[in-house]
C-alpha cells in the first residue's frame, strides 16, 4: 500500500473549516483514500474514503487531486469535540488490513 | 454499522502471567478482526488478522507464540499475551472488518499494564 504524509499537528478555531492534508504521491490506479480519526483512548472511527471523485458524508468532505497524489479531509464546521489524531491511509480494495501511519492531531480551540 | 466490544477495558497484571482480551462482534457475523497495538503518543501497529476457522495471520515481527489469537466463532475472537512483560504494556485494539464493507468497525480497546 502506498505511503502516506501528513503534518503532525495543527490547530483550528471552533466554528469553522478545519482542512487537514495528505500526500500519497506514490498512489496506484486501483488504491482508494481512508480517513479515520482517533480520539483521546478510544478505538478508531472510520470518517469517509474515495477512490477519484470528491465525496461528502455527514461527517466531512474529501477533496482529492485530479492527479490523485494528495488530498484534504475538510470538517466543515470543527466542533471541540472534533479534537483528535486524523488518518490517511491509501490502500488496496474495501476491505482488508488498514496499516496506520502517524497522523496529524487535530486541535480545535474555542 | 457494526457495534464491536472488548473486554476487559482495562487490566492490571504481575510480569509472568498470561492475559487474554476478548473481541466481540454484536450485531453481525465477522469472518475476519484485526488486532492492532498502540504505544504512548504513537500510531496503531497491525499486529494480526484472526480468520474464523483458521489460523491468524501474523505481521512481520509479531511473536505468533506470545500473541495467542483464536477466532473460533463468527462473533468472537480473543487475544492471550502469554508470559506478559512489562514492555508488554500498551493499548490494544481490534477491528472487524470484511470484503464487502467499506469501513473497519474498532472495539474501544483494552488498556494493559504489566507491573
Amino acid at each position: 500500500d502506498a505511503k502516506t504524509t501528513q503534518p503532525t499537528s495543527m490547530d483550528c478555531a471552533e466554528g469553522r473549516a478545519a482542512n487537514l492534508p495528505c500526500n500519497h504521491s506514490t498512489i496506484s490506479g486501483n488504491e482508494y483514500v481512508y480517513w479515520y480519526r482517533q480520539i483521546h483512548s478510544q478505538g478508531p472511527q472510520y470518517i469517509i474514503h474515495g477512490l477519484k471523485n470528491n465525496e461528502t458524508n455527514e461527517m466531512a468532505s474529501l477533496i482529492i487531486t485530479e492527479d490523485r497524489k494528495s488530498s484534504t479531509l475538510i470538517l466543515p464546521h470543527a466542533t471541540l469535540r472534533d479534537t483528535a489524531v486524523y488518518y490517511c491511509i491509501v490502500r488496496v480494495g474495501i476491505g482488508g488490513k488498514l496499516i496506520f501511519g502517524q497522523g496529524t492531531e487535530l486541535s480545535v480551540k474555542p | 454499522g457494526a457495534v464491536v466490544s472488548q473486554h476487559p477495558s482495562w487490566v492490571i497484571c504481575k510480569s509472568g502471567t498470561s492475559v487474554k482480551i476478548e473481541c466481540r462482534s454484536l450485531d453481525f457475523q465477522a469472518t475476519t478482526m484485526f488486532w492492532y497495538r498502540q504505544f504512548p503518543k504513537q500510531s496503531l501497529m497491525l499486529m494480526a488478522t484472526s480468520n474464523e476457522g483458521s489460523k491468524a495471520t501474523y505481521e512481520q515481527g509479531v511473536e505468533k507464540d506470545k500473541f495467542l489469537i483464536n477466532h473460533a466463532s463468527l462473533t468472537l475472537s480473543t487475544l492471550t499475551v502469554t508470559s506478559a512483560h512489562p514492555e508488554d504494556s500498551s493499548f490494544y485494539i481490534c477491528s472487524v472488518g470484511e470484503l464487502s464493507y467499506n469501513e473497519q468497525f474498532f472495539g474501544p480497546g483494552t488498556r494493559l499494564t504489566v507491573l
